[in-house]
């Protein structure tokens, strides 16, 4: 069974560009969720998708965006960054079927924005 | 809205102490129950869980128990090796909604 992935694994931006991080589910997964994790502080959710569209979204404003594919692999995309986008970016992904209250997260993305 | 409070850390043991992290809940409805732990520079692992009250989740010697009437899911483990040094979140969710976390708790294990 093929677990969480996410890529890259760093990223440096400048304040005011754009990012797309990638995430491939768990097999078996159709649901996505996407958390956002500053220093020091406990992940935040950011929104989830599933079957292709957003069902959930947390305090984040809309620059905040994502996509997910057929085969329920995942985006999130930020535009215009700003300093305090610099976080590790967590995906998570669960099952619709058994074990439904359960995700299970990859090893992150961290963006430092400069 | 639901929350989590854990206690705050950082808690340095030693090798082979005992090991309680406190972690309480307010939430509507019968949420689960999680402890996930985040070794350095890496993602999040789910340590164990607990769905309804009384349930008690174990993994890797680690324990904890639903309690309902204390809001409450104290993580526990009777002895801690210096491999276990992390940080430890507890956090909360129901069905198909989004995990809520509490703030985390770095755990320092010294030889």
């Amino acid at each position: 069974e093929t677990g969480v992935t996410q890529s890259p694994t760093h990223l440096i931006k400048t304040r005011g560009q754009q990012v797309t991080l990638r995430c491939s589910s768990q097999s078996g997964h159709n649901t996505v969720s996407w958390y956002q994790q500053a220093l020091g502080q406990g992940p935040q959710f950011i929104f989830q998708y599933y079957r292709e569209e957003e069902n959930g979204r947390g305090n984040f404003p809309p620059r905040f965006s994502g996509l997910q594919f057929p085969n329920y692999s995942s985006e999130l995309n930020v535009n215009a960054l700003e300093l305090d986008d610099s976080a590790l970016y967590l995906c998570a992904s669960r099952s619709s079927g058994r074990d439904t209250d359960t995700q299970y997260f990859g090893p992150g993305t961290r963006l430092t924005v400069l | 809205g639901d929350s989590v409070t854990q206690m705050e850390g950082p808690v340095t043991l030693s090798e082979e102490a005992f090991l309680t992290i406190n972690c309480t809940y307010t939430a509507t409805g019968y949420p689960s129950l999680f402890w996930y732990v985040q070794y350095p520079g890496e993602g999040l692992q789910l340590l164990l869980k607990a769905t309804k009250a009384d349930d008690k989740g174990s993994n890797k010697g680690f324990e904890a128990t639903y309690r309902k009437e204390t809001t409450s899911f104290h993580l526990e483990k009777g002895s801690v090796q210096v491999s276990d040094s992390a940080v430890y979140f507890c956090a909360l969710s129901g069905t198909y909604t989004p995990l809520v976390f509490g703030k985390g708790t770095r755990l320092s294990v010294i030889a």
